[in-house]
């Protein structure tokens, strides 16, 4: 089945510091990515959904220029929060489309934010 | 506006059989997906329809009725190892997935 990874796994900040998400699908080439954001207990948010060689389509509410997101290449989309601060602590993941079918979606294993 | 409803928790017993619930009112309709998702994990695709009717998936079924905007997911022979949170979510018009809260299923032996 497809692969998705997500690095790192968990990140502590300082407040005011940057922090850069990598998402890569590992056995499949993924066109479109999407990034969630989920608060304990509670759904998953739709934050951006990524598409390769494009400028990624924030949903309403996300801040493009704090939640920066790029997808260069076919296999990796990139999320950094920029100048994070306590509030940005979350459980970020990330998906990508199924190369076969457009149902699909594979989910990386999260990144636990945490900023103090 | 976009809805998904589903219960908050559940418990069922180790070898029961247990079903979530899931409504949702949605701006166009274009699948229902399932997802299991154990704490600190990322979900797991689980089933996905499009069609009324059941689709079974081994010891997992998932139904769903489009007139109703209504679906369920049927867990068999429930094993310890299915304690998680089992997430509905609806593709609307736009192809955007909207996502109920989850459902919290506790098994106990």
């Amino acid at each position: 089945g497809a692969v998705v990874s997500q690095h790192p796994s968990r990140v502590i900040c300082k407040s005011g510091t940057s922090v850069k998400i990598e998402c890569r699908s590992l056995d499949f080439q993924a066109t479109t990515m999407f990034w969630y954001r989920q608060f304990p207990k509670k759904s998953l948010m739709l934050m951006a959904t990524s598409n390769e060689g494009s400028k990624a389509t924030y949903e309403q509410g996300v801040e493009k220029d704090k939640f920066l997101i790029n997808h260069a290449s076919l296999t990796l989309s990139t999320l950094t929060v920029t100048s994070a601060h306590p509030e940005d602590s979350s459980f970020y993941i990330c998906s990508a489309k199924g190369a076969v079918y457009d149902y699909e979606q594979y989910f990386g294993p999260g990144t636990r934010l945490t900023v103090t | 506006g976009q809805n998904i409803d589903q219960p908050t928790e559940m418990t069922a017993t180790e070898g029961a059989i247990v079903q979530i619930n899931c409504t949702y009112q949605t701006s166009g309709f274009n699948g229902l997906f399932w997802y299991q998702q154990h704490a600190g994990e990322a979900p797991t695709f689980l089933s996905y329809n499009v069609l009324d009717g059941l689709e079974e998936k081994g010891r997992f079924s998932s139904f769903l009725s489009r007139s109703k905007g209504y679906s369920y997911l049927l867990l068999k022979e429930l094993q310890m190892k299915d304690s998680a949170s089992y997430l509905c979510a609806v593709r609307d018009s736009n192809y955007q997935l909207i996502w109920g809260a989850g459902t919290k299923l506790i098994i106990k032996p």
